[in-house]
């Protein structure tokens, strides 16, 4: 089943310890992207990468980092995670970057900064 | 600066009738747009999605309808059922990597 699958679904942690959130895809898509979404705000791109090792920031990279070693793999590192990045996360990826591809969300990960 | 703006935070219609979402956008380089829906505790699914070049996309119930000239876009539903409560997001952009979302209307179809 094609499918994107980011890990932990749910977190609670407390402020300046680093976590990391995991995301892979079975689609051998080429890019793949983080968002977070807020309310009143949507969804807002946080990073993205074109393949491997292309990454580039999004809307909201502040305080955010990525890797993309492998083609399925786009972990998601909150190196001092703060209140404010307190959030839903989402994964995704694509096959590639021209319009009309689709973009595939993972189920999300509800992250809690205290 | 919100590029696409979507101003109904919520709407609510009678099972049967039809439900219009509506989404404007600002920046006329957008030229494909799409439609998500999102179940609580469940990612964004695709739902329909439309190029510049056209001006309506229908699929079964769904209809996406665009109006370049006043940059918006609406999606029908007809009939409306309650199975098709969620949250819809529209999204636009010039190349799949780089969609900006708008912030989500909550349909809820009453039975």
């Amino acid at each position: 089943e094609a499918q994107v699958t980011q890990n932990p679904r749910y977190l609670i942690t407390v402020t300046g310890k680093k976590l990391t959130v995991t995301c892979s895809q079975n689609m051998n898509h080429e890019y793949m992207s983080w968002y977070r979404q807020d309310p009143g705000l949507g969804l807002r791109q946080i990073y993205y990468s074109m393949n491997v090792e292309v990454t580039d920031k999004g809307d909201v990279p502040e305080g955010y980092k990525v890797s993309r070693k492998e083609k399925r793999n786009f972990p998601l590192i909150l190196e001092s995670p703060s209140p404010n990045q307190t959030s839903l996360y989402f994964c995704a990826s694509s096959p590639g970057q021209s319009s009309g591809n689709t973009i595939y969300f993972g189920e999300g990960s509800w992250l809690t900064v205290v | 600066d919100q590029q696409v703006k979507q101003n109904s935070p919520s709407l609510s219609v009678q099972e049967g009738r039809i439900s219009i979402l509506n989404c404007d956008y600002t920046n006329s380089m957008f030229d494909y747009f799409l439609w998500y829906k999102k179940y609580p505790a469940e990612g964004p699914t695709f739902l329909i999605s439309i190029s510049s070049i056209k001006d309506k996309n229908e699929d079964g119930r769904f209809t996406v309808f665009l109006n370049k000239s006043a940059k918006h876009l609406s999606l029908h539903i007809v009939p409306s059922q309650p199975g098709d409560s969620a949250v819809y997001f529209c999204a636009a952009g010039h190349s799949s990597y780089k969609l900006i979302f708008g912030s989500g209307t909550r349909l809820l179809v009453r039975p």
